[in-house]
């Protein structure tokens, strides 16, 4: 168990739906990141947050956002879905961010779109 | 950021030591050399990471070349369950505000044979 906790573990929803997937960071943790997981893709860094504002961002479309909150819980939020935006969605976090750090991933949220 | 080369796959008997291989010729002097593994599916598994010196911790060894261009990940007795998916990555240092997060390549598919 990383500490790193993520919900829901999986969904269903159909196209054109709005999702929102929660990540709660391990105690202490300062710094969050997304990565999607899909077949084709591999593991695809989205958006990175430390201590609440966003630091940078990666291969994140622009249906998607993500927010991180005072009490520095992660939100991913995923509109206008499409097929191909199914996948495996990881959260990670590290104490702060800097190479020094290691960053610890959640088990991830399946999302399905049909 | 520093590339890494990875054999796509190896095999291991049980209960031998199995050695991934990784080659990271243009890695700079301070960026860390990290090794994650993913089990199907399952979040990415912290194992070690190490700058300079070999690194040993209760999952693994990690041995990096004086030149630092390369290192080897070293489970020394590998069972079933270290079959996954293994990921060397490097490290880069946050430049300004960019992504400190981790690149993942294609990894190594390490199988341990009964």
């Amino acid at each position: 168990d990383s500490g790193v906790t993520q919900t829901p573990k999986h969904l269903i929803t159909a196209t054109g739906q709005r999702v929102t997937l929660r990540c709660s960071p391990r105690s202490g943790d300062l710094s969050v990141y997304w990565y999607q997981q899909s077949l084709d893709q591999g593991l695809q860094f989205l958006i990175q947050y430390y201590n609440g504002e966003e630091r940078a961002k990666g291969n994140i479309l622009e249906r998607f956002s993500a927010q991180q909150f005072p009490d520095l819980h992660s939100e991913l939020n995923l509109s206008s879905l499409e097929l191909g935006d199914s996948a495996l969605y990881f959260c990670a976090s590290s104490v702060e961010s800097g190479p020094g750090n290691t960053i610890y991933f959640g088990e991830g949220s399946w999302l399905t779109v049909v | 950021d520093a590339k890494t080369t990875q054999p796509p796959s190896m095999d291991c008997a049980e209960g031998r030591a199995a050695n991934l291989p990784c080659n990271h010729s243009t890695i700079s002097g301070n960026e860390y050399v990290y090794w994650y593994r993913q089990i199907h599916s399952q979040g990415p598994q912290y194992i070690i990471h190490g700058l300079k010196n070999n690194e040993t911790n209760e999952m693994a060894s990690l041995i990096i070349t004086e030149d630092r261009k390369s290192s080897t990940l070293i489970l020394p007795h590998a069972t079933l369950r270290d079959t996954a998916v293994y990921y060397c990555i490097v490290r880069p240092l946050n430049s300004g505000g960019g992504a400190d997060g981790l690149t993942f390549g294609k990894g190594t598919h390490l199988i341990i044979q009964p």
